[in-house]
């Protein structure tokens, strides 16, 4: 079964500085999807980012992006400028090729004015 | 955010008592989840709904039952429930079973 392995429980950051957050994960296929998702305070789980295994480029919305090594099994976010709303729980999720969902055990981000 | 509600927010319950979840999607998805979100462990699938029939049930005790009588409503009954099962269950939906999953806001369910 694949699993998703988040290694950083807490991460901080400096506002408007940059921040990674690293997720890897174990699989023998070679199609599948890869999510991170922002969980705030509020407690309402958000998309903030989806991939492709397929896709060679690396998806970037806005401020996130991604870092997408197939090879390495590697799949970490980037957060630029970041702003005190970005403080959350991130959760990287892999879907596999019959729509099973993994999800890791989340990184705490803590965002310092 | 409303896409997609729940009901109660919170919950508590005695082990005894029987009690129901609640969750409704706005955004005309087929497929819909329920997932345990326990503190420090990933999250976990419990039951996946496909065009109102349900195509996963990853082991999940039968005091925990499912209902989804459309493709909008998804109903998590629970009866005789231990501490252990407090945790904060998540519903969500997607398009279909390929698409990208959405959340709603949670019910934080206190067992005692």
């Amino acid at each position: 079964a694949q699993t998703v392995t988040q290694s950083q429980p807490e991460m901080s950051v400096q506002e408007a500085e940059t921040v990674t957050l690293s997720c890897t994960y174990d699989t023998s296929e070679s199609d599948y999807y890869l999510f991170w998702y922002k969980q705030p305070p509020s407690r309402q789980m958000i998309l903030v980012i989806r991939q492709e295994a397929y896709k060679q480029q690396n998806a970037t919305e806005n401020r996130f992006s991604v870092n997408f090594q197939k090879a390495a099994k590697s799949f970490s976010l980037k957060i630029s400028d970041s702003q005190l709303g970005d403080a959350a729980m991130y959760f990287c999720a892999y879907r596999s090729w019959n729509n099973d969902m993994r999800f890791g055990a989340g990184t705490r981000l803590t965002v310092k004015p | 955010e409303t896409g997609v509600t729940q009901t109660p927010r919170h919950l508590v319950m005695g082990m005894t008592n029987k009690k129901s979840l609640k969750c409704e999607q706005h955004l005309g998805h087929n497929a819909m989840y329920w997932y345990k979100q326990s503190a420090k462990k990933p999250l976990e699938l419990m039951f996946v709904y496909n065009f109102k029939e349900q195509t996963e049930n990853n082991s999940v005790p039968s005091r925990f039952s499912p209902e989804c009588p459309n493709s909008s409503h998804l109903f998590l009954h629970l009866h005789t429930l231990q501490p252990e099962d407090s945790a904060l269950y998540l519903c969500a939906s997607s398009q279909d079973r390929e698409e990208t999953q959405y959340f709603g806001p949670g019910t934080r369910l206190l067992v005692l």
